[in-house]
Formats: structure tokens, C-alpha cells, sequence
């Protein structure tokens, strides 16, 4: 069936270095992966997105990878500040209104 | 600042009472969408509207209604709520189904007791 997931629940990782979190995917009719980000008592805020026909994708401070053989999605934040601490989901849509969201990676920053 | 407004914050309520949580966005989004949130269970889609006077279901619909009067508004309705029901809700909005990120209000946290 359709599921995203996680490897990893929790991240913790020092104030200034670059931040992994890994997302596996199951459904190879997905076509859209977004990042969204979520702060203590907030909705989750869109961070970037890719489409299925790219492999790499940039922000600001941001990078989404798409491996589409392994179904494998990552987000990369470059210099992680204490700001970006916060719970991050992946999420696939293959088309029409149901976006599926994975369970969520909580990232600390050490300062 | 244009987005999604969600009211009440947060409500404790009684089992088998009726409740309208409400939502309203300011973008012009054509889509809307209820979300709650567990613990555990990620966000899970409860119902969705593609555009004012339709409506669909999502993964979760059982115990809920809602409708699209107009554009800007997507009441969620627990017609008869129960303990299970207690979970912090989110309505979000897009631009459309395809390629379209969603933007979260800030929730209304609903305990029934």
C-alpha cells in the first residue's frame, strides 16, 4: 500500500553543521514529494518541493534529493541554525487531493 | 499576513456534543483540506474540497462533516463527538490537486472528554 516513511526519528546535530534527514517512499506513482516543516504549537510550513522528472532540487539553505530506483527522498539544510530545530515530514502526492505524509524526523540543534 | 485562520485555538469537550471548528483562508485557494494529528499516526486526511460546493473523503472521514459554501470558508462538524475524536486538527489550503504545496493554519487542538 501506499506509506512515507522515516529511517530516522530523531536527528541531533551541532550548531553550524549540515543537517541530513532521509525519507523512503513507497508508491512509484508518486509524482510529487514536498518537505514540510513544523515548530511546537504551529501548522506544518512548506519548505520545497520537486517533481518526479528531477532528481535535485535548491533552496535557500536547502537541498531535496530524489532517488526515484530506491524510492528515496532527502532534505540537506546547509549550516543548520538553532532555528531550523523543529519536526520535518516528507510527503508524496500521486495526483488529485491526497497528499500522504510520513510520520516526521525531529531535528535538534546543539548550540 | 495572508493564510489560513483555524478558531477556537483549543476546545475541551464533551462527549456526544456537536462541534463546528472553523476555517478561513484569504489566498483564493481553489482546494481546502482537514488534517488531524496524532501522536504516532502523522496526518491524516479526514476531508477535502477541490473547489466551493464540492467535497470529498479522505483517509479518515467517519464522525465528520464539512461543506464549501463559498471560496474562503471550510467548516469541519463532529456531529456527535467521542473520546477517539480528540487529536489537534488542521485545515490547509492549495492552489489546486497537482504539484500544489499546502499551507497549515495554526490548528485547533480538541479534547473530548
Amino acid at each position: 500500500g501506499e506509506s512515507v516513511g522515516l529511517h530516522l526519528p530523531t536527528l541531533s546535530v551541532q550548531e553550524g553543521d549540515n543537517s541530513i534527514i532521509n525519507c523512503a517512499y513507497s508508491n512509484s506513482a508518486s509524482d510529487y514529494f514536498i518537505w514540510y516543516k513544523q515548530e511546537s504549537g504551529k501548522g506544518p510550513q512548506f519548505i520545497i518541493d520537486i517533481r518526479s522528472n528531477m532528481d535535485k532540487r535548491q533552496g535557500q539553505r536547502v537541498t531535496v534529493l530524489l532517488n526515484k530506483t530506491v524510492k528515496h527522498l532527502s532534505l540537506q539544510i546547509a549550516a543548520t541554525q538553532p532555528g531550523d530545530s523543529a519536526v520535518y515530514f516528507c510527503a508524496e502526492n500521486t495526483g488529485g487531493f491526497k497528499t500522504i505524509f510520513g510520520a516526521g524526523t525531529r531535528l535538534f540543534v546543539k548550540a | 499576513i495572508a493564510g489560513i485562520t483555524q478558531a477556537p485555538t483549543s476546545q475541551i469537550l464533551a462527549a456526544g456534543r456537536r462541534m463546528t471548528l472553523r476555517c478561513t483562508q484569504d489566498m483564493r485557494h481553489n482546494a481546502m483540506y482537514w488534517y488531524r494529528q496524532d501522536l504516532g499516526l502523522g496526518l491524516r486526511l479526514i476531508h477535502y474540497s477541490n473547489t466551493a460546493g464540492t467535497t470529498g473523503k479522505g483517509e479518515v472521514p467517519d464522525g465528520y462533516s464539512v461543506s464549501r459554501a463559498n471560496t474562503d470558508d471550510f467548516p469541519l462538524t463532529l456531529a456527535s463527538a467521542v473520546p477517539s475524536q480528540t487529536s489537534v486538527y488542521f485545515c490547509a489550503s492549495s492552489k489546486g490537486a497537482d504539484n500544489s504545496p499546502l499551507h497549515f493554519g495554526n490548528g485547533t487542538r480538541l479534547t473530548v472528554t
